[in-house]
């Protein structure tokens, strides 16, 4: 079984500080993981994702996450917010023989001027 | 390039009404995703087809009914809908199943 949880459903940063979102697994094989952007009205875009090459990530956009497989953790970073970054995001596990995505429920970006 | 075409963007019908979804993807992907996706949740997964063939169905009602015609195409024929069906019809494609899936835009689907 797989499961994703996401620790807080709305993140409010200011212009040009650091934006941190949270993301904690669970498998019971070892993990792809991925980080959706959604922006309103619009489909999902792939950020990053992992697939047990190199445990830091980078992606689109100037975000980047690490992968700990002690902490089971996929957090999303980026060291400077820009109000374009104003957007739901999730992020989703797939492994072993689960065949699909587990999305987490979501983390809604704001960024304040 | 990683693009997934969906069409229409947005359809109301009745439910009486029978419609269909398309969703296009040119990037010899041979996974194929149907997913429903309700305001401020995540998507939910209905239908996979793995190499022309569906491969899972999550119990979704049979007024959704999935077909894929060749391995470019999946369409979602829709047909005495409710009320409750009203969300964003997102599609996805892959190269394979665990392959990082990519998203078409959606259809906004409002059920009168």
């Amino acid at each position: 079984a797989q499961s994703v949880t996401q620790l807080g459903s709305h993140v409010s940063v200011s212009e040009g500080a650091l934006v941190l979102l949270r993301c904690n697994y669970s498998s019971s094989v070892p993990p792809y993981l991925f980080w959706y952007v959604q922006y309103p009205n619009q489909g999902l875009q792939l950020l990053l994702k992992y697939t047990s090459a190199a445990t830091l990530v980078k992606g689109i956009n100037g975000f980047e996450a690490e992968f700990k497989k002690s902490e089971t953790s996929f957090h999303l970073t980026k060291p400077s917010a820009h109000m374009s970054d104003a957007a739901e995001y999730f992020c989703a596990v797939s492994s072993g023989s689960a065949r699909q995505l587990t999305f987490g429920s979501g983390t809604q970006l704001t960024v304040l001027p | 390039d990683t693009e997934v075409t969906q069409t229409p963007k947005h359809l109301v019908m009745g439910m009486t009404n029978k419609k269909s979804l398309k969703c296009e993807q040119h990037m010899g992907h041979r996974a194929m995703y149907w997913y429903k996706q309700k305001a401020k949740k995540p998507p939910e997964l209905m239908f996979v087809y793995s190499y022309e063939k569906l491969s899972i169905n999550e119990s979704v009602p049979s007024r959704f009914s999935p077909e894929c015609p060749n391995s470019s195409l999946l369409n979602l024929h829709l047909h005495a809908l409710q009320p409750e069906d009203s969300a964003l019809y997102l599609c996805a494609s892959s190269e394979r199943d665990l392959d990082t899936q990519y998203f078409g835009p959606g259809t906004r689907l409002t059920v009168l």
